[in-house]
């Protein structure tokens, strides 16, 4: 069974700071990975994904993320944060065919 | 392109009343089919999937119910709601090669 672990539900930066989140996959075959971003009352915006081609994977927005099979991690990264990045953020893992498992969700809060 | 459309937006409906929601993708042939819902502070819990007309897999037990009558649509349905029914509800697509799901705007249902 694929599962994924999102290590703090609130993450707070400051507006220009370092956006770090993170998240844990356990898979027993290669995954496929994906982040979205989730906004108020709205659905899901897919935000990068990883299907086994290159490691790092850049995104919409500014957001990138890093493939580390020795660490299962796959964090999501952002150079300087902005207001507009205030969100819930979702890292999910998949495999092929098989249904799309969630993690239980990151919210950041930028301050300005 | 491909677009999935859900409504309605929001809905308020009381205790034991029926549910109907709606959701319908454009632009692609032989979409999986998936009903989310998120409860209030909560990550996302998958409902039910569909790989075809009329092929609905249900993930937890519970007093909804969803149908597929056409390719592209799926809806989700109740006899009675409970207050426990609440929540925000996404529908969203896939191709079959599973790398990523594509999501609609969501339906705000409060049972009052």
């Amino acid at each position: 069974a694929q599962s994924v672990t999102q290590l703090g539900s609130h993450v707070s930066v400051s507006e220009g700071a370092l956006v770090l989140l993170r998240c844990n996959y356990s898979s027993s075959v290669p995954p496929y990975l994906f982040w979205y971003v989730q906004y108020p009352n709205q659905g899901l915006q897919l935000l990068l994904k990883y299907t086994s081609a290159a490691t790092l994977v850049k995104g919409i927005n500014g957001f990138e993320a890093e493939f580390k099979k020795s660490e299962t991690s796959f964090h999501l990264t952002k150079p300087s944060a902005h207001m507009s990045d205030a969100a819930e953020y979702f890292c999910a893992v998949s495999r092929g065919f098989q249904k799309l498992v969630f993690g239980t969700g990151t919210r950041l809060l930028v301050s300005p | 392109s491909q677009t999935i459309h859900q409504w309605p937006a929001t809905l308020v409906q009381p205790v034991g009343s029926p549910l109907s929601l709606e959701c319908t993708v454009e632009g692609t042939s032989n979409p999986n089919l998936y009903w989310y819902r998120q409860a209030a502070g909560r990550g996302l819990q998958l409902l039910f999937y569909s790989v075809g007309i009329g092929q609905i897999s249900s993930e937890v037990p519970q007093n909804l119910s969803a149908s597929r009558p056409q390719d592209r649509q799926f809806i989700l349905s109740s006899k009675k709601l409970l207050l426990s029914d609440s929540g925000f509800y996404l529908c969203a697509w896939s191709a079959r090669t599973g790398d990523g799901y594509t999501f609609g705007s969501g339906t705000r249902l409060t049972v009052v």
